[in-house]
């Protein structure tokens, strides 16, 4: 069972705080890495993608990835109540073809 | 257009009528997935093609539910005799390749009455 794990939240931080959202996965052999934010009533659109360990900066985000322990983070500097939002985890696993599995996301709140 | 597009928008019917919803994908995809979101739920997954063939149909809930693509472009997900509980909004992804990152359409919102 490939599966991708997210704390459901929802998290709650006020605004110009860090806000740190984790994820988890099962396939060692994972390579591909994605974050997803959902407004409510939206569509999911991709924030960051993330393929190597480390860290990868994108303006107030940066992903972390630590494929060792099968862990990758999204960290929103300075956060904004307009970051207020679902977040998803999306992991490619290898299942004979290549499989996109999301997690079931994370909602943070983020208060003025 | 340049992203993906899906038809229609909003979709209400009586129980036991079919439906079908259309998505098409971003020009040059070769990757298609569709996805069931109920409100307050996750993503969850129903099919995906690759080109016009459907490698993983897994997600399928019912035999009342087909897809086909056609021309390595549009799909259609086609639900028959609906029931309540397939209220949800439907959702359309593509992806350059499977490996790549998946880009939304705005989906189809499904109210069955």
């Amino acid at each position: 069972q490939k599966e991708v794990e997210q704390n459901s939240g929802p998290l709650s931080v006020p605004e110009g705080a860090i806000a740190s959202l984790n994820c988890t996965y099962s396939d060692r052999g994972s390579q591909s890495f994605f974050w997803y934010r959902q407004y409510s009533g939206k569509s999911p659109e991709l924030i960051m993608s993330i393929y190597s360990n480390g860290d990868k900066e994108d303006g107030r985000f940066t992903a972390q990835l630590n494929k060792a322990s099968q862990y990758v983070s999204l960290l929103i500097r300075d956060s904004q109540p307009s970051d207020s939002a679902t977040y998803l985890c999306a992991v490619i696993f290898n299942t004979g073809f290549q499989k996109l599995v999301f997690g079931t996301g994370t909602r943070l709140l983020v208060s003025p | 257009g340049a992203g993906v597009s899906q038809s229609p928008s909003n979709k209400v019917t009586e129980k036991g009528k079919d439906v079908e919803l259309r998505c098409d994908p971003i020009s040059g995809h070769t990757a298609l997935y569709w996805y069931r979101q109920r409100l307050g739920q996750g993503l969850e997954f129903l099919i995906y093609f690759q080109g016009n063939s459907a490698p993983d149909k897994s997600g399928l809930p019912s035999d009342r539910f087909s897809a086909e693509r056609t021309g390595e472009s549009v799909s259609t997900l086609t639900i028959q005799r609906t029931q309540q509980e397939d209220s949800a909004v439907y959702l359309c992804a593509s992806s350059l390749f499977p490996e790549q990152p998946q880009h939304f359409g705005d989906g189809t919102r499904l109210s069955i009455l």
